[in-house]
């Protein structure tokens, strides 16, 4: 079957760094995104990987590992407004998106 | 502008009964999606259109049916509504099919609750 691993709930400290890992088994592999979902809100963009490597977006930074089923979402320079749910989500072989059940990440002061 | 719009936001209703969700999108994408939120926070795909054509049909059951009057619109009508459907339910768009960094755009939501 297909699955997507992420932690349920990290805590950080505003100011702090924070990496959120996803590990993935799926069938085929077609790319990878990073989606940030504040409570009550639609999910929104941060990120796609979809060959080896790091991709810096301002504070934000997104890892890939293809051979390792692996990728991180790292957030810098961490604020309150950072406090969301964070959505890895993988597109397999036949190009269908498959979601992590996300991350909750809460910023405290 | 609104890129992805839905209504109603919040719907109510009783067990049993019919109802429909619109979505319009003002992007000029070509595959529009429904997705249900369950309580969990997980996101489960139900349906996409590409081009007015179903390419994805997940194990939902028949009582749902997604409607699309042309590209810029994905309706979807549910009956004999049940407990279990209470959920959020988020239409989305994209450029093509979710290939090469095809991000999803996501409406606001339609927070549905059944009685």
């Amino acid at each position: 079957g297909q699955n997507i691993d992420q932690p349920t709930e990290m805590t950080a400290t505003e100011g702090a760094i924070v990496q959120i890992n996803c590990t993935y088994q799926t069938s085929g592999f077609n790319g990878l995104f990073w989606y940030q979902q504040h409570a009550g809100e639609a999910p929104t963009f941060l990120s796609y990987n979809v060959l080896d490597g790091l991709e810096e977006k301002g504070r934000f930074s997104s890892f890939l590992s293809r051979s390792k089923g692996y990728s991180y979402l790292l957030l810098k320079e961490l604020q309150m407004k950072d406090s969301a749910s964070y959505l890895c989500a993988v597109v397999d072989s036949n190009y269908q998106l498959i979601w992590g059940a996300g991350t909750k990440l809460i910023i405290k002061p | 502008d609104t890129a992805v719009s839905q209504t109603p936001k919040y719907l109510v209703t009783q067990m049993g009964n019919d109802k429909s969700i619109k979505c319009e999108q003002n992007l000029g994408h070509d595959t529009m999606y429904w997705y249900k939120q369950d309580s969990k926070k997980f996101l489960k795909i139900m349906f996409s259109y590409n081009n007015k054509e179903l390419i994805i049909n997940e194990t939902v059951p028949n009582r749902f049916s997604p409607k699309s009057p042309d590209k810029a619109h994905l309706n979807l009508h549910i009956n004999s509504l049940e407990l279990g459907d209470s959920a959020v339910y988020f239409c989305a768009s994209s450029q093509g099919v979710s290939g090469a960094y095809n991000e999803q755009f996501f409406g606001p939501g339609t927070r549905l609750t059944v009685l």
